[in-house]
């Protein structure tokens, strides 16, 4: 059936250290893809989406290309800062699924 | 323009009475959708309705647990009967659509069974 599949964490970083956080999904077809982050106490919110192959996402300097090769869509940011500490989802929405999440924890 | 409003924010319940968790979508959204969040764990996929209709009900339980969003009103998350092991947090989320245009999700409700 469709999955996603995150990697553990938590991972853990400085301020200013590059992030990778993996996912990859197997799904019929290629549905658009989201990354969701969840702030502590708070539901989700949408961070950035991907519609078709190769479209990058963005937002507050988070970045995923939809990669149909390697079915992936990693999410990635240049220089993470502590208010980035949070879970991060990835999602192929129309099948209804998430990841695990992977718990991001940056600090000074 | 309110986002996805859930209440009771926080909802105490004994063993084996009953829980009643609402939602009201986004104004013009007509698909809900309903995920349960373990402590330090994932979200799962429960139900998925759109007005009077159970779309996709694989996540959910097949006893205790249910689910409706009426044609007038917010949508209802009803469990009976609980259980410590209901103990998580609810959250809702809705679409315009319910393909692939992003859901906007409810701050939750954290239910406590004691």
């Amino acid at each position: 059936g469709d999955s996603v599949t995150q990697m553990e964490g938590p991972v853990t970083l400085s301020e200013e250290a590059f992030l990778t956080i993996n996912c990859t999904y197997t799904a019929t077809g290629y549905p658009s893809l989201f990354w969701y982050v969840q702030y502590p106490g708070e539901g989700l919110q949408l961070l950035l989406k991907a519609t078709k192959a190769d479209d990058k996402g963005s937002n507050k300097g988070f970045e995923a290309t939809y990669r149909k090769e390697t079915t992936s869509f990693h999410l990635e940011k240049g220089s993470v800062q502590v208010s980035d500490s949070a879970v991060y989802f990835c999602a192929p929405l129309d099948k209804l699924i998430f990841g695990t999440g992977t718990r991001l924890q940056v600090f000074p | 323009n309110a986002g996805v409003m859930q209440n009771p924010r926080h909802l105490v319940r004994r063993r084996g009475q009953e829980a009643r968790l609402r939602c009201s979508p986004m104004k013009g959204h007509s698909h809900v959708y309903w995920y349960r969040q373990l402590p330090e764990e994932g979200l799962k996929f429960m139900v998925y309705l759109q007005k009077e209709n159970i779309i996709d009900e694989s996540g959910m339980p097949k006893e205790r647990f249910s689910a409706e969003f009426p044609k007038e009103g917010p949508s209802i998350l009803r469990i009976q009967q609980v259980v410590r092991g209901d103990s998580a947090a609810y959250f809702c989320a809705s679409s315009q659509t319910g393909t692939g245009d992003g859901y906007t999700f409810g701050s939750g409700t954290r239910l406590t069974v004691v």
